[in-house]
């Protein structure tokens, strides 16, 4: 158990529609990274907050959306789900300095758009 | 722009065999990981390797790297079936960010 968390566990919504997914880092740190994993396009990076602002952008679509509260937790906003946005989305955690970078990867959210 | 090259994709070996898996990277890194990653699970961190010639060793599973050829190898030595998992090696993009670049994967089958 890495210590980050990510809600829900499976989610299966239609086309068009717009879901949230949560995740809650391991205590302390203040960095939250997403990646989207799907058979096409691989493990890539989508975004990064650190204590509350974004810090790097990579591969998001204009459709997502993200943002970091001020207790660390990160919600990921996906609207318009296209069949093709349906993949494995995991957070992953670290302290966030540049001693301590590790980052620990949650259980993932699997999203299926039908 | 950093890309990250993991060969073999799928890798069949049979129980009681050595292989390597190899993974290049594009441009200067400080930071290589290897992940493990069993069918709809998570990230599971094996190793991490910092330096140039870090050679990292857990049971049958022993990762090097060599920053000046922007290589690293992840070497199964004996393998058993409990290892079949796809591997992947993930390159950090330093600067302020940190986010990590993956390789493709290997799926590894290990046969009795």
């Amino acid at each position: 158990d890495s210590g980050v968390t990510q809600t829900p566990k499976h989610l299966i919504t239609a086309t068009g529609q717009r879901v949230t997914l949560r995740c809650s880092p391991r205590s302390g740190d203040l960095s939250v990274y997403w990646y989207q994993q799907s058979l096409d396009q691989g493990l890539q990076f989508l975004i990064q907050y650190y204590n509350g602002e974004e810090r790097a952008k990579g591969n998001i679509l204009e459709r997502f959306s993200a943002q970091q509260f001020p207790d660390l937790h990160s919600e990921l906003n996906l609207s318009s789900l296209e069949l093709g946005d349906s993949a494995l989305y995991f957070c992953a955690s670290s302290p966030g300095s540049q001693f301590s970078y590790e980052q620990y990867f949650g259980p993932g959210t699997r999203l299926t758009v039908t | 722009e950093l890309k990250v090259e993991q060969n073999p994709l799928f890798l069949s070996m049979q129980e009681g065999k050595n292989y390597t898996i190899y993974c290049n990277y594009s441009t200067t890194s400080d930071r290589l990981y290897w992940y493990r990653q069993d069918p709809g699970k998570s990230l599971e961190s094996l190793f991490v390797l910092l330096s140039n010639g870090a050679v990292k060793q857990e049971g049958r599973l022993m990762a090097s790297l060599d920053t000046k050829a922007r290589l690293s190898t992840l070497h199964i030595t004996a393998a058993v079936h409990d290892l079949s998992a796809t591997y992947f090696c993930a390159v950090d993009s330093g600067g302020a960010t940190n986010k990590l670049i993956f390789g493709t994967g290997t799926l590894l089958a290990v046969q009795p």
